[in-house]
């Protein structure tokens, strides 16, 4: 298994532009999760979905955050419009969700990580 | 806010030496698991210890649970320079499929 994968690895923009972050989590898992670490405030969890529908973003940051989960094999973090102070390393995480929540293994991507100049 | 503290926030030891690091959480859990990050990449699983036990073994990985004291331990034994890196407990958040990370252990082995 490929584990799961995230791109791109490294983005580099300007302030005020788009950003969207991708994920493909581990075949057959059923629960995606977003993380966001920043030296300051460590590793934070923005969103999660199970069965791709979303169950808690109360860690979203504000509005300029949003993310989808259209099918089983695909979710996107979009930042509109991006601000320096959301430079930071995102990693999706996804488990198998089968043993009941609190009870999975995170699978952790490589993460991206944010540069907004 | 973090559920969990780590503590030290940075340990420095030599190679073969014995490295602890804590983890304190302040609610109620069903288990807890200790996570490594090396530097540049992800967090990568190493130990899940679940509420009613108080010890756990994975090779030279030594984990203990005080649910009384809402803490818990990680013993690195005979370190090794590849165990540099970031240690993180994570507690569940009862009833969610949520996980809370504490704010990691930053662990150097000296060759």
């Amino acid at each position: 298994d490929a584990g799961v994968i995230q791109s791109p690895r490294h983005e580099v923009t300007e302030m005020g532009q788009e950003v969207t972050l991708r994920c493909k989590p581990i075949s057959g898992h059923n629960s995606l999760f977003w993380y966001r670490q920043t030296m300051m405030r460590g590793l934070e969890l923005l969103i999660y979905f199970n069965n791709n529908v979303p169950i808690d973003d109360s860690g979203m940051p504000e509005d300029r955050f949003s993310a989808k989960m259209p099918n089983a094999s695909f979710s996107t973090l979009k930042i509109q419009p991006s601000e320096p102070r959301d430079s930071a390393v995102y990693f999706c995480a996804s488990t198998r969700g089968a043993g009941g929540p609190g009870t999975d293994t995170q699978y952790f991507g490589p993460g991206t990580r944010l540069t907004v100049l | 806010s973090q559920q969990g503290e780590e503590d030290p926030q940075a340990l420095s030891i030599q190679e073969g030496e014995n490295a602890t690091m804590n983890c304190s959480y302040k609610t109620s859990i069903n288990n807890l698991q200790w996570y490594r990050q090396n530097s540049g990449r992800g967090l990568v699983h190493l130990i899940l210890i679940r509420s009613n036990e108080r010890e756990k073994h994975s090779g030279r990985l030594r984990v203990t649970l005080d649910t009384s004291k809402k803490s818990s331990s990680l013993l690195i034994t005979a370190s090794r320079a590849a165990d540099t890196a970031s240690y993180f407990c994570a507690t569940d958040d009862p009833g969610t499929y949520k996980y809370i990370f504490g704010t990691g252990t930053r662990l150097k082995v000296l060759a």
